[in-house]
């Protein structure tokens, strides 16, 4: 089955450092994976996909199949970037599976 | 706003009652997924209905049931409601029935007293 986990809670920067989210899955074959976001009253909301390979907001994320991850990164971090992030999974013919969350807190 | 919408945004009932939680797709999306978002569970898909017919079932308890209308509106009803099961309920909708994009709606916050 496939599973996606993330590692961190909580996790808290200054504003202007860079930041890294964790994710790593597990599934055997090709996943697409997927960072969503959800700003303080808002709806969750796609940020990025890997097979785009676009950057957002100035967030990136690569798929590294060895390593089973794709971490979400940002090299300087902003006031607003504060939110909860998702990291998910969707496997061909299944459906998504998300993380458990990290909460993303940048401070002044 | 991802065009998705859900009605009621609040609700508070007490235990062994029944709910409807409604959801509306974005214009042309035919997916319609719902969600539950406790705190300790964290996002739990429930179940997908494509163009009416149910498409997959996740981790939904017998005492929840979907369905989705001609107009592709989709209710999530949950019945004989325990404690455990205050939470926020999230639709999200997609074009086609598997691999798209997912638009999710504000979401629905159940308490259960």
């Amino acid at each position: 089955a496939q599973r996606v986990t993330q590692p961190e809670k909580l996790l808290s920067v200054f504003k202007g450092a860079p930041v890294e989210l964790k994710c790593n899955y597990s599934y055997s074959g090709s996943p697409e994976l997927f960072w969503y976001v959800q700003y303080s009253r808002q709806r969750l909301q796609l940020l990025l996909r890997h097979i785009s390979r676009e950057s957002i907001k100035g967030f990136t994320a690569d798929l590294n199949k060895g390593e089973t991850s794709f971490h979400l990164k940002k090299p300087f971090a902003q006031e607003e970037d504060s939110a909860m992030y998702y990291c998910a999974l969707k496997a061909h013919g299944q459906n998504f599976v998300f993380g458990p969350g990290t909460r993303l807190s940048v401070l002044p | 706003d991802s065009g998705v919408t859900q009605t009621p945004k609040h609700l508070i009932t007490a235990t062994g009652q029944r709910v409807t939680l409604r959801c509306s797709p974005r214009s042309g999306d035919l997916s319609v997924y719902w969600y539950q978002q406790s705190l300790d569970q964290g996002l739990q898909f429930l179940i997908q209905y494509y163009n009416g017919e149910e498409r997959a079932k996740g981790n939904i308890l017998e005492r929840f049931s979907a369905q989705q209308f001609p107009d592709l509106h989709s209710e999530l009803n949950l019945s004989s409601l325990e404690l455990g099961d205050s939470a926020l309920y999230f639709c999200a909708s997609s074009e086609g029935p598997a691999g798209d994009t997912q638009y999710f709606g504000p979401g629905t916050r159940l308490t259960v007293l």
